[in-house]
């Protein structure tokens, strides 16, 4: 299968800790991106690194990207009850396509 | 700016019976790709349509059709429908160079 693999495929906090999501992926890549999906419903995208870039923050998050071990991390610091979702990394190969290879998802339950 | 818009949000059907679910892309957009996202399977791609022309393909039965008009609308019709076809169907807009993507809520499509 060309899905990405993502670990752990569940974790609960407790608001206020930081949670790690990591991914992993099988082909070279043009970017990687991270989304997340609440209770079965559309996929809000949180945040893009390209090959060439190796960490990116937005707000709360943080993704860093090593291409040599084709893996990726998100970091969701001071978690929120809101943060309650599913998280999936995707990865697309080129510019010119909108194909995107997903990973299997981490389920994070963060508790008040 | 107006999101994706996927219709219908729920769908019935019967196996045997076709079904033909709407996406409307973020204006200015030329790029739609479909995904079918079950609990087995994860989220798979299905394909990709840029200016009215298929881009790429997954691997899917023929069953699984798509096309897009010429205002970027897309359209993808399951022929003789099967209970496996049951999922959350997704489309997603961007303006067609592997980034910038927007999602739709998705159509859950139950077949019986």
């Amino acid at each position: 299968s060309q899905q990405g693999e993502e670990d752990p495929q569940a974790l609960s906090i407790q608001e206020g800790e930081n949670a790690t999501m990591n991914c992993s992926y099988k082909t070279s890549i043009n970017n990687l991106q991270w989304y997340r999906q609440n209770s079965g419903r559309g996929l809000v995208h949180l945040i893009l690194i390209r090959s060439n870039e190796r960490e990116k923050h937005s707000g709360r998050l943080r993704v860093t990207l090593d291409t040599s071990k084709k893996s990726s991390s998100l970091l969701i610091t001071a978690s929120r009850a809101a943060d309650t979702a599913s998280y999936f990394c995707a990865t697309s190969r080129s510019y010119n396509t909108d194909k995107l290879i997903f990973g299997t998802g981490t389920r994070l339950q963060v508790f008040p | 700016k107006a999101g994706v818009t996927q219709t219908p949000r729920y769908l019935i059907k019967t196996r045997g019976q076709q079904v033909t679910l709407s996406c409307s892309p973020i204006s200015g957009h030329r790029s739609v790709s479909w995904y079918q996202q079950t609990p087995g399977q994860g989220l798979q791609f299905l394909f990709e349509y840029f200016s009215e022309t298929q881009r790429n393909k997954g691997n899917f039965p023929g069953r699984f059709s798509g096309r897009q008009f010429s205002n970027s609308r897309s359209e993808m019709n399951v022929s003789t429908l099967e209970l496996g076809d049951s999922a959350l169907y997704l489309c997603a807009s961007s303006p067609g160079q592997g980034d910038g993507y927007t999602f739709g809520s998705g159509t859950r499509l139950t077949v019986v």
